[in-house]
């Protein structure tokens, strides 16, 4: 099945900075991409996704990339705020069976005022 | 407004007692999922769900149950078979295969539960 890697588990910038988050994944099948942010005490929610026929995506300030070659995708927070402080996380939907979505281990984003 | 509701919020539990996690939602997804949240190790699978009366294992099923009997509802009951059962718990549901949004998950606020 697939696997996911996430990169790095902690992350620390200063207010006004770029955040970048990597992922890894095993399956070269795999064709959707999500970022889900969570705030402390709630659930996920989707942020940005892609899907395997572009290379990437952007969101005002949040931005993904994908390599497929390369089987990474990466998440781009640029100018940050306080209130991206969250704990982020990567995924990848399985083409085989039910195409279940399998997550990374999650960023935990710290911003610095 | 639409939207998926986990209950109760935060759940005390002794050893040995069995204990159902409510999940609810009203936005006519076919499909619902049980994740398990524990620090530094993501989000892992327990059960999910495509359709009414039929749910499959997923990565970390023992000492679990769940049952589909409506749409709307996917109650979890951890059971004393589970070792280790303190974690943060998530539901999630998604639209069916092939409406263009699927694959896209929504999840619920979460259930917290501790085992004394």
């Amino acid at each position: 099945g697939e696997n996911v890697e996430q990169h790095p588990s902690t992350l620390s910038v200063q207010e006004g900075d770029s955040a970048v988050i990597k992922c890894t994944y095993s399956d070269s099948a795999s064709n959707y991409f999500p970022w889900y942010k969570q705030e402390l005490g709630k659930g996920p929610q989707l942020i940005i996704d892609i899907r395997s026929n572009v290379g990437e995506k952007k969101d005002q300030r949040i931005a993904v990339t994908l390599n497929k070659t390369a089987k990474h995708f990466s998440l781009h927070i640029t100018e940050t705020q306080p209130e991206d402080s969250a704990v982020y996380f990567c995924a990848a939907r399985e083409i085989q069976g039910a195409q279940k979505l399998v997550f990374g281990q999650g960023t935990r984003l710290t911003i610095n005022p | 407004d639409g939207g998926i509701t986990q209950s109760p919020k935060y759940l005390f539990r002794k050893e040995g007692q069995n204990v159902t996690l409510s999940c609810e939602q009203n936005l006519n997804h076919d499909a619902m999922y049980w994740y398990r949240q524990d620090p530094g190790q993501g989000l892992r699978l327990i059960y999910y769900s495509q359709i009414v009366n039929d749910f499959q294992k997923g990565d970390i099923a023992e000492g679990y149950s769940v049952s589909r009997e409506k749409k709307e509802s996917f109650p979890l009951t951890v059971t004393s078979a589970q070792k280790n059962p303190t974690a943060f718990y998530l539901c999630a549901s998604s639209p069916r295969a092939g409406t263009g949004r699927s694959g896209e998950l929504f999840f619920g606020e979460g259930s917290r539960l501790t085992v004394l």
